[in-house]
């Protein structure tokens, strides 16, 4: 298994267009997680998924963003109409959770979005 | 909701000495407490995690304490080298036994090992 994978790497786009990023977990990982991380922060959680449930969502998460998981395999995260503040690194993760244990998330390495 | 503060934001310490980042958590209902290291250009990677019924967790040179009372919880790394310099996260959730919410992050520490 080669870990948490995410396409595209680098995303330049113009203000106003509409982008899709798409995040391939884990092989049989369940839940799947979308941070999202500007330069000398930590990363910030936008929302996860258990399988095809999203279960949590942060109110970082604006109407112009959306994220789906339909097969509860692959996941993508859309953002509309997108804005200058969009700019940063959108991280994915993925768990398997085991009851009783800590849970250890694995990141994939990022798609960075420039918004010019 | 969860905030977690994290200090120093930068440290520097000499080769083979040890180095301790601290964080504290507002969120008593938090029980799980993991530590990412994150190099340039890359995802963050987890190093060593704790959970809030244990005081302390060590896995070699790296090792882990909380204090569920003053909400804090430290990162030890003895006997630093050159492969320790990078950008250090603590991180706060909830953890039902089924598996862990969205982690808090805080701002980071910029660690640095001086040859």
């Amino acid at each position: 298994d080669t870990g948490v994978s995410q396409d595209p790497r680098h995303k330049i786009t113009k203000r106003g267009q509409n982008v899709t990023f798409r995040c391939d977990p884990i092989s049989e990982h369940n839940r799947l997680y979308w941070y999202r991380q500007t330069l000398g922060q930590g990363p910030e959680f936008l929302t996860y998924f258990q399988n095809e449930a999203q279960l949590e969502k942060s109110r970082l998460l604006s109407d112009r963003f959306s994220a789906e998981r339909p097969k509860g395999s692959f996941s993508t995260l859309e953002i509309q109409r997108t804005e200058q503040g969009d700019s940063a690194m959108y991280l994915c993760a993925s768990s398997l959770p085991l009851s009783g244990r800590g849970t250890e998330a694995f990141f994939g390495q990022g798609t960075r979005l420039t918004v010019v | 909701g969860e905030n977690v503060e994290q200090h120093p934001s930068t440290l520097s310490v000499q080769e083979g000495d040890s180095a301790v980042i601290k964080c504290t958590y507002s969120d008593s209902a938090s029980n799980y407490f993991p530590w990412y290291k994150q190099e340039l250009g890359k995802g963050p990677q987890l190093i060593i995690d704790i959970r809030s019924n244990v005081g302390e967790k060590k896995d070699q040179r790296i090792a882990v304490t909380l204090n569920k009372t003053a909400k804090h919880f430290s990162l030890h790394i003895t006997e630093t080298q050159p492969e320790d310099s990078a950008v250090y996260f603590c991180a706060a959730s909830f953890d039902s036994g089924g598996g862990a919410d969205g982690l808090t992050f805080g701002k980071g520490t910029h660690l640095i090992i001086q040859p």
